[in-house]
């Protein structure tokens, strides 16, 4: 059972442009959200988190938002750079200390010049 | 991150061949990871460390062992390595709950 989960495998945008990566989830017991990007022959690299108890969290180009009651996440990145082609991964941890991470499957953003 | 290093980057061996995988951190970290990442399955647990000589399976466990007798090193051993087992290995270790985790650059590895 796929508790994290990124639909869309690939997306592709103009540069300059939103990009919106979706996330969802099926434990309501996850509290905190995390995204990572990996580029080819690298390993994955921490992007940006979320609490539970927050709706949004902001780091330069790059927000997260969260809605609780859809269980989904969103990352968006304003405005999208060439730079930013990459698979992005979404991960969930959950309530109690746990340092388990679960992964989404991942999305593919290519940004377009 | 300079605090992770997997070795080998890369590594072609054999069917039934033993092969053993090598994570160093010079973190100190506590909990250490080993991943898989194919296509279409995204990352997948393996194993992890939770201490030393402290191990537990992760999701996709058959095939694989690890040892952690120092706090520094996470081993990942195929026994018998199978073409099924050709991925790209990852080490990660735990930075705490805003972070998650820290990965290392990887392993490719090919059975044939």
């Amino acid at each position: 059972d796929q508790q994290v989960k990124q639909n869309s495998p690939s997306l592709s945008v103009q540069e300059g442009r939103i990009s919106i990566l979706n996330c969802d989830y099926t434990n309501s017991m996850f509290d905190y959200f995390l995204w990572y990007k990996k580029y080819p022959a690298e390993g994955p690299t921490f992007l940006i988190s979320i609490s539970s108890i927050k709706d949004k969290n902001e780091d330069g180009r790059f927000t997260v938002f969260l809605n609780k009651s859809a269980k989904h996440l969103s990352l968006h990145i304003v405005p999208s750079q060439p730079g930013d082609s990459a698979v992005y991964f979404c991960a969930a941890s959950l309530q109690g200390g746990s340092e388990k991470l679960v992964f989404g499957k991942g999305t593919k953003l290519t940004v377009n010049p | 991150d300079a605090g992770i290093t997997q070795s080998p980057r890369h590594k072609v061996t054999e069917t039934g061949t033993p092969v053993t995988l090598r994570c160093h951190q010079t973190e100190n970290h506590r909990y250490m990871y080993w991943y898989r990442q194919d296509p279409g399955h995204g990352l997948r647990l393996i194993h992890y460390s939770y201490g030393v000589k402290d191990t537990d399976k992760g999701e996709v466990s058959d095939g694989y062992s690890v040892s952690r007798s120092k706090t520094e090193d996470f081993l990942l051993t195929l026994e018998s390595a199978t073409s099924s087992q050709t991925s790209v290995y990852f080490c990660a270790t735990y930075r705490g709950q805003y972070y998650g985790y820290t990965f290392g650059s990887g392993t490719r590895l090919t059975v044939v």
